[in-house]
C-alpha cells in the first residue's frame, strides 16, 4: 500500500540553527499538509498545500516556517531560527482530493528535538 | 475557537468485549470526521472516516455520526489487545482541508 515517507526519523538540531523535514507524499495525492504534536498534548495542523502554493496555515506558522516542493516528489518544512519550544513530532501528510471524501494519509514523522 | 473534545480515559475493555469512544465537536460547519489510531510515540493511522448521519461499519469498527447533537462516535467489536492506543477524533470543516483533532482517548484492551 503506498505510504508518505519522512525523513529524518529524528532531528537533533542546537537552538537558533536551521532544519528543514522532508517528507515524499503518496505519488498520486495533490495536497500535502504539515501537522505536529508536541509530547503529550494534541496533533496541531501548521499548513495545508496544495499547486505549488500555500492554500491554508494556522497562526502557528508564522514567519519562522516555510514550505516548499522542490520537485516532483519531496515536500519540505523549513524552520528557521529554531527555539526551544519547536521541539515535537511533525507529520507529514497527504491527501488525494479535497472534497470531503478523502482522508488525510500521515508518514511516520520526524521527532525534532531542539537543544 | 474550534474544538474537538474526547474523555482522555483510559478506557478499559476486557478483550471480546466493545469498546465505545466519544467526541464532540464545536464548529457546525464541520463537515467530515476522522478516527484515526495512534500508538504510543507512532503516527497516527486512518481507522475510518464519516460524513453523513448514522452509522459507518467497516469490519470490527462502526462510526457513528449525529450532527444535530455535533456528537461522533466509535464503536469497536471483540476489541482485542492489539487495539490498546490513543484513538484520535478529528474533523474538517466545509471551507478549506485542515483538520482539527481532539485530545484522544485511550483504550486499553484487557486479556
Amino acid at each position: 500500500e503506498p505510504e508518505v515517507t519522512q525523513t529524518p526519523s529524528h532531528q537533533v538540531t542546537q537552538m537558533g540553527q536551521e532544519v528543514i523535514l522532508r517528507c515524499v507524499p503518496i505519488s498520486n495525492h495533490l495536497y500535502f499538509y504539515w501537522y505536529r504534536q508536541i509530547l503529550g498534548q494534541k496533533v496541531e495542523f501548521l499548513v495545508s498545500f496544495y499547486n505549488n502554493e500555500i492554500s491554508e496555515k494556522s497562526e502557528i506558522f508564522d514567519d519562522q516556517f516555510s514550505v516548499e516542493r522542490p520537485d516532483g516528489s519531496n515536500f519540505t518544512l523549513k524552520i528557521r531560527s529554531t527555539k526551544l519550544e519547536d521541539s515535537a513530532m511533525y507529520f507529514c501528510a497527504s491527501s488525494g482530493v479535497v472534497d470531503g471524501n478523502q482522508p488525510q494519509h500521515f508518514g511516520d514523522g520526524t521527532r525534532l528535538s531542539i537543544l | 475557537q474550534k474544538e474537538v473534545e474526547q474523555n482522555s480515559g483510559p478506557l478499559s475493555v476486557p478483550e471480546g468485549a466493545i469498546a465505545s469512544l466519544n467526541c464532540t465537536y464545536s464548529d457546525r460547519g464541520s463537515q467530515s470526521f476522522f478516527w484515526y489510531r495512534q500508538y504510543s510515540g507512532k503516527s497516527p493511522e486512518l481507522i475510518m472516516f464519516i460524513y453523513s448521519n448514522g452509522d459507518k461499519e467497516d469490519g470490527r469498527f462502526t462510526a457513528q455520526l449525529n450532527k444535530a447533537s455535533q456528537y461522533v462516535s466509535l464503536l469497536i467489536r471483540d476489541s482485542q489487545p492489539s487495539d490498546s492506543a490513543t484513538y484520535l477524533c478529528a474533523a474538517k470543516e466545509a471551507a478549506g482541508n485542515k483538520l482539527t483533532f481532539g485530545g484522544g482517548t485511550r483504550v486499553l484492551v484487557k486479556p
